[in-house]
């Protein structure tokens, strides 16, 4: 079955730092990955997202993720974490059953310091 | 281009009362549909999902219900809400792709408080 794991609850940075947030997935099969991002009271928004191919992926917002099969991992990264990225941040799995549906891990709450 | 809306935003509702949110997406035919829960500080629970009119799958036994009545129309609904019911519903959309599995489009959410 599959199932991810955010294993960062809360994680704190200054504005203009480095970000990185990790996800590891457990899934049978090549799978399909996927990071959103969730402001307050808000519904998700796609950042990235990963089918095949090219294992470094580009989304918005300066956003990038790399796929690493080795590690079971896609963790999500931003050279530079501006104070707009304040947000909570869900790593999903996709599932390929007839239900098209993903599953989502707890999610990672992002806070941007000055 | 494709929308989904989702209403009412936000509902505070006695136990035991019904319930009904409407979810209706524009713009494309056919979409699967989906409701999910989301707790306060837990991630977000598939409830149901429909890949078309009149179907209806149940991931988890609840409280709730769900009908699709028309092509782009999902509706969650509760004869009688408990307490538990409390949380933040997200309805989603997506279509099924050669690949499989396609990103999910989300509405932005009502929030229920059983009282």
């Amino acid at each position: 079955a599959q199932s991810v794991t955010q294993p960062d609850i809360h994680i704190t940075v200054s504005e203009g730092a480095s970000l990185e947030l990790r996800c590891n997935y457990s899934y049978g099969a090549t799978p399909y990955l996927f990071w959103y991002v969730q402001s307050p009271g808000q519904g998700l928004q796609l950042l990235l997202k990963y089918f095949s191919g090219d294992t470094l992926v580009q989304g918005i917002k300066g956003f990038e993720a790399e796929f690493k099969r080795s590690q079971s991992s896609f963790n999500l990264r931003k050279p530079s974490v501006h104070w707009s990225d304040a947000a909570e941040y869900f790593c999903a799995v996709g599932a390929q059953n007839g239900a098209n549906n993903l599953f989502f891990g707890t999610g990672t709450r992002l806070t941007v310091i000055p | 281009s494709q929308t989904i809306h989702q209403w009412p935003a936000t509902l505070v509702q006695p136990v035991g009362s019904p319930l009904s949110l409407e979810c209706t997406v524009e713009g494309t035919s056919n979409p699967n549909l989906y409701w999910y829960r989301q707790a306060a500080g837990r991630g977000l629970q598939l409830l149901f999902y429909s890949v078309g009119i009149g179907q209806i799958s149940s991931e988890v036994p609840q409280n709730l219900s769900a009908s699709r009545p028309q092509d782009r129309q999902f509706i969650l609904s509760s004869k009688k809400l408990l307490l538990s019911d409390s949380g933040f519903y997200l309805c989603a959309w997506s279509v099924l792709s050669s690949q499989g599995t396609g990103e999910l489009f989300f509405g932005e959410g009502s929030r229920l408080t059983v009282l």
